[in-house]
Protein backbone atom coordinates (compact mmCIF):
# COMPACT_ATOMS: atom_id res chain seq x y z
CA UNK A 1 0.00 0.00 0.00
CA UNK A 2 1.93 2.99 -1.34
CA UNK A 3 -0.45 5.91 0.18
CA UNK A 4 -0.37 9.06 -1.86
CA UNK A 5 2.40 9.03 -4.09
CA UNK A 6 3.96 11.79 -6.25
CA UNK A 7 5.93 12.37 -9.94
CA UNK A 8 9.05 13.50 -10.53
CA UNK A 9 10.20 15.39 -6.56
CA UNK A 10 12.02 17.26 -8.16
CA UNK A 11 11.89 19.81 -11.58
CA UNK A 12 13.71 22.59 -13.10
CA UNK A 13 11.38 24.58 -15.82
CA UNK A 14 12.62 27.65 -17.63
CA UNK A 15 10.12 30.21 -18.10
CA UNK A 16 7.48 29.62 -20.69
CA UNK A 17 7.89 26.05 -20.83
CA UNK A 18 5.07 23.48 -19.41
CA UNK A 19 4.57 20.47 -17.29
CA UNK A 20 2.17 18.41 -15.80
CA UNK A 21 2.85 16.66 -12.32
CA UNK A 22 1.10 13.70 -11.32
CA UNK A 23 -0.61 12.53 -8.16
CA UNK A 24 -1.72 9.03 -7.64
CA UNK A 25 -3.61 7.21 -4.76
CA UNK A 26 -3.83 3.58 -3.62
CA UNK A 27 -6.33 4.39 -1.12
CA UNK A 28 -9.56 4.31 -3.15
CA UNK A 29 -10.32 7.66 -1.83
CA UNK A 30 -12.89 9.76 -3.73
CA UNK A 31 -11.37 13.16 -2.91
CA UNK A 32 -8.00 15.05 -3.86
CA UNK A 33 -6.30 18.19 -3.58
CA UNK A 34 -3.33 19.89 -4.84
CA UNK A 35 -1.37 22.50 -2.67
CA UNK A 36 1.24 24.87 -3.09
CA UNK A 37 3.70 25.09 -0.31
CA UNK A 38 5.91 28.72 -0.17
CA UNK A 39 8.75 29.81 2.18
CA UNK A 40 7.43 30.96 5.48
CA UNK A 41 4.07 30.16 4.58
CA UNK A 42 1.26 27.12 5.40
CA UNK A 43 -0.43 25.04 2.19
CA UNK A 44 -2.79 26.85 0.30
CA UNK A 45 -5.42 25.12 -1.73
CA UNK A 46 -4.52 25.61 -5.78
CA UNK A 47 -7.08 22.52 -7.34
CA UNK A 48 -9.23 19.55 -5.53
CA UNK A 49 -11.49 17.34 -6.90
CA UNK A 50 -14.59 15.67 -5.44
CA UNK A 51 -14.88 12.41 -7.55
CA UNK A 52 -13.89 10.87 -11.09
CA UNK A 53 -14.62 13.80 -13.47
CA UNK A 54 -14.62 16.76 -11.52
CA UNK A 55 -12.31 19.75 -10.55
CA UNK A 56 -13.01 22.54 -8.62
CA UNK A 57 -10.78 26.00 -7.98
CA UNK A 58 -9.13 26.31 -4.36
CA UNK A 59 -7.47 29.47 -2.76
CA UNK A 60 -4.35 30.23 -5.86
CA UNK A 61 -5.85 28.62 -8.93
CA UNK A 62 -4.66 31.29 -11.37
CA UNK A 63 -2.01 29.76 -13.96
CA UNK A 64 -2.97 25.99 -13.40
CA UNK A 65 -4.91 23.38 -14.69
CA UNK A 66 -5.74 19.88 -13.46
CA UNK A 67 -7.66 16.99 -14.47
CA UNK A 68 -9.35 13.69 -13.08
CA UNK A 69 -9.79 11.29 -15.40
CA UNK A 70 -9.11 8.26 -13.67
CA UNK A 71 -10.15 7.81 -9.93
CA UNK A 72 -6.66 6.87 -8.31
CA UNK A 73 -4.88 9.72 -11.08
CA UNK A 74 -4.83 13.95 -9.87
CA UNK A 75 -2.88 15.83 -12.81
CA UNK A 76 -1.58 19.57 -12.23
CA UNK A 77 -0.69 21.21 -15.20
CA UNK A 78 1.31 24.42 -15.87
CA UNK A 79 0.84 25.84 -19.71
CA UNK A 80 3.28 28.47 -19.91
CA UNK A 81 5.53 28.27 -16.04
CA UNK A 82 6.64 31.55 -14.09
CA UNK A 83 8.93 32.36 -11.41
CA UNK A 84 6.32 32.68 -9.04
CA UNK A 85 5.45 29.54 -9.50
CA UNK A 86 8.61 28.05 -7.73
CA UNK A 87 7.39 26.40 -4.74
CA UNK A 88 6.58 23.01 -3.54
CA UNK A 89 3.80 21.36 -4.47
CA UNK A 90 2.00 18.26 -1.99
CA UNK A 91 -0.92 16.00 -3.29
CA UNK A 92 -3.40 15.05 -0.93
CA UNK A 93 -6.22 12.47 -0.99
CA UNK A 94 -9.11 11.86 1.32
CA UNK A 95 -12.21 9.38 1.55
CA UNK A 96 -14.42 12.05 1.38
CA UNK A 97 -15.12 16.27 2.57
CA UNK A 98 -15.46 16.73 6.09
CA UNK A 99 -13.07 17.47 9.19
CA UNK A 100 -13.27 13.81 10.24
CA UNK A 101 -11.84 12.55 7.02
CA UNK A 102 -8.25 12.70 7.32
CA UNK A 103 -6.50 13.91 4.61
CA UNK A 104 -3.09 11.96 3.21
CA UNK A 105 -0.10 13.93 1.70
CA UNK A 106 2.27 12.81 -1.25
CA UNK A 107 5.86 13.21 -0.37
CA UNK A 108 5.94 16.63 -2.53
CA UNK A 109 7.48 17.80 -5.62
CA UNK A 110 10.11 20.87 -5.60
CA UNK A 111 9.53 22.87 -8.73
CA UNK A 112 12.15 25.55 -9.43
CA UNK A 113 11.55 27.86 -11.96
CA UNK A 114 13.93 30.39 -13.82
CA UNK B 1 -12.18 34.98 5.62
CA UNK B 2 -11.32 32.11 7.83
CA UNK B 3 -7.46 32.96 8.60
CA UNK B 4 -4.79 30.88 11.11
CA UNK B 5 -2.08 32.57 12.55
CA UNK B 6 0.81 30.86 14.19
CA UNK B 7 3.06 33.37 16.35
CA UNK B 8 5.93 31.83 17.13
CA UNK B 9 8.26 31.11 13.86
CA UNK B 10 10.40 29.35 16.00
CA UNK B 11 10.54 27.35 18.93
CA UNK B 12 13.58 25.12 20.70
CA UNK B 13 12.59 22.76 23.04
CA UNK B 14 15.33 20.18 25.87
CA UNK B 15 14.71 16.73 24.83
CA UNK B 16 12.34 15.30 27.68
CA UNK B 17 10.86 18.29 28.35
CA UNK B 18 7.27 19.94 27.67
CA UNK B 19 6.61 22.42 25.07
CA UNK B 20 3.67 24.42 24.07
CA UNK B 21 3.09 25.70 20.35
CA UNK B 22 0.31 28.48 19.93
CA UNK B 23 -2.22 28.74 17.02
CA UNK B 24 -5.26 31.21 16.68
CA UNK B 25 -8.12 31.37 14.32
CA UNK B 26 -10.87 33.59 12.80
CA UNK B 27 -14.14 32.43 11.98
CA UNK B 28 -17.51 32.83 12.10
CA UNK B 29 -18.84 28.98 11.61
CA UNK B 30 -19.89 27.04 14.70
CA UNK B 31 -19.32 23.55 12.96
CA UNK B 32 -15.61 23.50 12.31
CA UNK B 33 -12.63 21.05 13.00
CA UNK B 34 -9.17 21.93 13.90
CA UNK B 35 -6.05 20.25 13.01
CA UNK B 36 -1.85 19.78 13.98
CA UNK B 37 0.60 18.74 11.33
CA UNK B 38 3.76 17.79 11.71
CA UNK B 39 6.14 18.37 8.54
CA UNK B 40 9.56 16.77 9.32
CA UNK B 41 12.77 17.18 6.84
CA UNK B 42 10.81 14.72 4.81
CA UNK B 43 8.44 16.94 3.85
CA UNK B 44 5.73 14.39 4.61
CA UNK B 45 2.81 15.64 6.30
CA UNK B 46 1.52 13.87 8.88
CA UNK B 47 -1.64 13.94 10.96
CA UNK B 48 -0.86 14.76 15.26
CA UNK B 49 -4.22 15.96 16.70
CA UNK B 50 -7.84 16.59 15.69
CA UNK B 51 -10.22 18.58 17.38
CA UNK B 52 -13.84 18.93 16.60
CA UNK B 53 -15.18 22.23 17.93
CA UNK B 54 -18.03 20.82 19.23
CA UNK B 55 -15.90 18.70 21.66
CA UNK B 56 -15.80 20.47 25.09
CA UNK B 57 -13.23 17.90 26.26
CA UNK B 58 -9.15 18.40 24.30
CA UNK B 59 -8.21 16.24 22.44
CA UNK B 60 -5.21 13.64 23.26
CA UNK B 61 -3.09 11.22 21.38
CA UNK B 62 -0.29 9.97 23.48
CA UNK B 63 3.08 12.79 24.17
CA UNK B 64 0.14 15.32 22.66
CA UNK B 65 -2.42 17.04 23.97
CA UNK B 66 -4.25 20.33 23.06
CA UNK B 67 -5.73 23.28 24.89
CA UNK B 68 -8.65 24.28 23.11
CA UNK B 69 -10.32 27.82 23.70
CA UNK B 70 -13.60 28.10 21.44
CA UNK B 71 -14.14 31.36 22.94
CA UNK B 72 -11.25 32.99 22.28
CA UNK B 73 -10.43 31.05 19.09
CA UNK B 74 -7.46 29.62 20.09
CA UNK B 75 -5.70 26.23 19.63
CA UNK B 76 -2.53 25.39 21.16
CA UNK B 77 -0.18 22.02 20.94
CA UNK B 78 1.30 20.94 24.27
CA UNK B 79 4.17 18.22 23.24
CA UNK B 80 5.09 16.40 26.74
CA UNK B 81 8.96 14.37 26.92
CA UNK B 82 9.95 15.96 23.91
CA UNK B 83 12.24 13.42 21.71
CA UNK B 84 14.42 13.98 19.52
CA UNK B 85 12.24 12.73 16.43
CA UNK B 86 9.67 15.87 17.18
CA UNK B 87 12.39 18.23 15.53
CA UNK B 88 9.96 19.50 12.56
CA UNK B 89 7.69 22.20 10.96
CA UNK B 90 4.14 22.18 13.07
CA UNK B 91 1.14 23.64 11.30
CA UNK B 92 -2.16 24.60 12.82
CA UNK B 93 -4.93 23.92 10.18
CA UNK B 94 -8.71 24.58 9.59
CA UNK B 95 -11.68 23.06 8.18
CA UNK B 96 -15.16 24.18 8.25
CA UNK B 97 -17.57 21.81 6.23
CA UNK B 98 -19.06 24.47 3.96
CA UNK B 99 -15.91 25.63 3.13
CA UNK B 100 -14.35 22.40 1.20
CA UNK B 101 -10.74 23.03 2.26
CA UNK B 102 -8.26 23.12 4.87
CA UNK B 103 -6.80 26.45 5.47
CA UNK B 104 -3.12 26.63 7.04
CA UNK B 105 -1.24 28.70 9.20
CA UNK B 106 2.17 29.52 8.49
CA UNK B 107 4.04 27.27 10.56
CA UNK B 108 5.95 27.16 13.60
CA UNK B 109 9.43 25.10 13.57
CA UNK B 110 10.64 23.14 16.50
CA UNK B 111 13.80 22.30 17.42
CA UNK B 112 14.47 19.48 20.21
CA UNK B 113 17.96 20.04 21.59
CA UNK B 114 19.89 16.91 23.58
Amino acid sequence: NAGVTQTPKFRVLKTGQSMTLLCAQDMNHEYMYWYRQDPGMGLRLIHYSVGEGTTAKGEVPDGYNVSRLKKQNFLLGLESAAPSQTSVYFCASSWAAGGYNEQFFGPGTRLTVL
Amino acid sequence: AQTVTQSQPEMSVQEAETVTLSCTYDTSESDYYLFWYKQPPSRQMILVIRQEAYKQQNATENRFSVNFQKAAKSFSLKISDSQLGDAAMYFCAYWYNAGNMLTFGGGTRLMVKP
